[in-house]
């Protein structure tokens, strides 16, 4: 079955410091990935998403996540986090198979320290 | 509009009412979808709609759960003698179709507390 697992539930980093969310998948064929963002109180708003091609993605806000495959992996980077990153971040992932629903991971939420 | 806008953007109710919920998606987009976010199960799929066809039901938890979609716009999203386990954020989105790669944008949900 379909799953995705963010092994982090809450992470703290200082504000300029580098930052790594991980997400790990399970699909039975070429998944869509996707990066959701959602501050307190808001709809999800979307950081980037992979279909195909090259495995680095550019997202908004400075982000970007590379698909590996072999790992089964999507995790998101961000060089510097900057005090307005904080938020829970979602992973999630979908397919030609299953029409346009999405499987989410649990969520990671970011704290950022002055 | 120029987003998903839901309505009620809060709604308490007894337990044991019925409730309905209401989503405005972006015009143009032909697919539909509903999801509920809770404490306990995080982000779940419930349904979504794609033009004409059927819609996927497969995610509604039970059969106190229906939406419909009128005129390929506008969408209710009903729940029937609520449980105080029904209390969660409603969360529609819609995208242009639902081949399963365009985005999804979302309204900023309904919060419903079942007392």
């Amino acid at each position: 079955a379909q799953s995705v697992t963010q092994p982090d539930i809450h992470i703290t980093v200082s504000e300029g410091a580098s930052l790594e969310l991980r997400c790990n998948y399970s699909y039975g064929a070429t998944p869509y990935l996707f990066w959701y963002v959602q501050s307190p109180g808001q709809g999800l708003q979307l950081l980037l998403k992979y279909f195909s091609g090259d495995t680095l993605v550019q997202g908004i806000k400075g982000f970007e996540a590379e698909f590996k495959r072999s790992q089964s992996s999507f995790n998101l980077r961000k060089p510097s986090v900057h005090w307005s990153d904080a938020a829970e971040y979602f992973c999630a992932v979908g397919g030609y198979n299953q029409g346009g629903k999405l499987i989410f991971g649990q969520g990671t939420e970011l704290s950022v320290k002055p | 509009g120029a987003g998903v806008s839901q309505s009620p953007s809060n709604k308490v109710t007894e337990k044991g009412k019925d409730v309905e919920l209401r989503c405005d998606p972006i015009s143009g987009h032909t697919a539909l979808y509903w999801y509920r976010q809770s404490l306990g199960q995080g982000l779940e799929f419930l349904i979504y709609f794609q033009g004409n066809s059927a819609p996927d039901k497969s995610g509604l938890p039970s059969d106190r759960f229906s939406a419909e979609r009128t005129g390929g716009s506008v969408s209710t999203l009903t729940i029937q003698r609520t449980q105080q386990e029904d209390s969660a954020v409603y969360l529609c989105a819609s995208s242009l179709v639902a081949p399963g790669g365009e985005t999804q944008y979302f309204g900023p949900g309904t919060r419903l507390l079942v007392l």
